[in-house]
């Protein structure tokens, strides 16, 4: 069965500087789908970025952007520039591509605190 | 589209009652979540439906959960008999199963207390 662990249960940045959220996984697939979900004190899930195992190129999103390291199974979260609004608990996730599975498995959550 | 909509928001009911919570999907998605959030526990997957069919229920805590898809639009989620460590806040998520945009819309929760 595929986990997703994030390991830093709490983060704090300065606002407008650049923090990295850490997540690893675990899986036998050689296709997925990873995700990164912000989830501010609404509770409303908001989807942040999406990554295609099948793309080598990291993808971004105006002031968020990943490292995806397929191999080392790490899939980290920058935020640059942070604002007051990103304050928020990260949520990262995974999803298998192929076959008649599909679960979104979550990892544990990192709670992103932003200092003005 | 008014994205998932879930109901009630909020539902205060006592031990022993049966609670009913409602989802209906994005038009198109195939593919339902539930999942249950608690500050111990995090976000547990309950179970998965892939075009109404149930694909993995084995978060299902016991057998007072039971979840149902009676259309392509529609789940619930019923506890019966609920418990107070039932308390938790609720959500149901759809999505495509494939394609450019598998990522799961999120309702907006149904936080449930069991007194």
């Amino acid at each position: 069965a595929q986990t997703v662990t994030q390991s830093q249960p709490e983060m704090s940045v300065q606002e407008a500087e650049t923090v990295t959220l850490s997540c690893t996984y675990d899986t036998s697939e050689s296709d997925y789908y990873l995700f990164w979900y912000k989830q501010p004190p609404s509770r409303q899930m908001i989807l942040v970025i999406r990554q295609e195992a099948y793309k080598q190129q990291n993808a971004t999103e105006n002031r968020f952007s990943v490292n995806f390291q397929k191999a080392a199974k790490s899939f980290s979260l920058k935020i640059s520039d942070s604002q007051l609004g990103d304050a928020a608990m990260y949520f990262c996730a995974y999803r298998s591509a192929g076959g008649s599975q599909g679960n979104l498995i979550f990892g544990k959550g990192t709670k992103l605190s932003v200092k003005p | 589209d008014a994205g998932v909509i879930q109901s009630p928001r909020h539902e205060v009911t006592e031990m022993g009652q049966e609670v009913t919570l409602r989802c209906k999907l994005i038009s198109g998605h195939n593919s339902l979540f539930w999942y249950r959030q608690t500050m111990m526990r995090g976000l547990e997957l309950l179970i998965y439906f892939n075009n109404n069919v149930p694909i993995d229920d084995s978060g299902m805590p016991e057998d007072r959960f039971s979840a149902k898809m009676p259309n392509a639009s529609f789940s619930t989620l019923k506890i019966q008999p609920s418990e107070p460590r039932d308390s938790a806040v609720y959500f149901c998520a759809s999505s495509l199963r494939r394609g450019p945009h598998p990522e799961a819309f999120f309702g907006q929760g149904t936080r449930l207390t069991v007194v």
